[in-house]
């Protein structure tokens, strides 16, 4: 069974500058979450996906974030502009449902200079 | 708001050592806690999880006891290998696997 896929797996941008991250769940799973990893902090839920609705995206900065899941698949989580604070590594996850286990991707790292 | 503690690696251990990573976490609700487990190059994988007081989550020769008392939710491992070096993240939730709340990770390193 195929995993979560994500790309890229690192980037490099300038500060102000916009990046977009996709996401491609495990087929069938209704559920999606982005997660952000500082280097040294535990990762951290910017927002969760239930089909193409969102569920919680209490903890996205708004002004500068943004994430979609059309059709209730694929998913992308852009940043523009980008801040030296948003390097981290960006993980996606997906689940079933809302109660069974989330699988985790490999993450995109981000590097922001 | 809900939390999670755990302890400062690297932890370094021999190979056949007892392994203890603590874990202790504050929430309002009775959450569910887990443990997930980084490999190098891999995403984050569940290794283990405990949804209620006193039951024991277990998998691959590791466990972890949910503590109420001590809200605590430490992994053991009664003889680690090499292959076990990895960084360790303990996670609770309010719903299910919703919005886990992770730690800082512990990083477990160890020679043969």
């Amino acid at each position: 069974e195929a995993g979560v896929a994500q790309s890229p797996r690192y980037k490099i941008i300038e500060k102000r500058q916009s990046v977009a991250f996709w996401c491609n769940p495990i087929s069938g799973h209704a559920t999606l979450y982005w997660y952000q990893q500082i280097l040294g902090q535990g990762p951290k839920l910017l927002i969760q996906f239930q089909n193409n609705g969102v569920v919680d995206d209490s903890q996205l900065p708004k002004d500068r974030f943004s994430a979609e899941r059309l059709k209730g698949v694929d998913s992308t989580l852009k940043i523009q502009p980008a801040k030296l604070e948003d390097s981290a590594v960006y993980l996606c996850a997906s689940s079933l449902d809302e109660s069974t286990e989330a699988f985790f991707g490999q993450g995109t790292r981000l590097t922001v200079v | 708001g809900d939390s999670v503690t755990q302890m400062e690696g690297p932890v370094t251990l021999s190979e056949e050592a007892f392994l203890t990573i603590n874990c202790t976490y504050t929430a309002t609700g009775y959450p569910s806690l887990f443990w997930y487990v980084q490999y190098p190059g891999e995403g984050l994988q569940l290794l283990l999880k405990a949804t209620k007081a006193d039951d024991k989550g277990s998998n691959k020769g590791f466990e972890a006891t949910y503590r109420k008392e001590t809200t605590s939710f430490h992994l053991e491992k009664g003889s680690v290998q090499v292959s076990d070096s990895a960084v360790y993240f303990c996670a609770l939730s309010e719903g299910g696997f919703q919005k886990l709340v992770f730690g800082t990770g512990t990083r477990l390193l160890v020679s043969p």
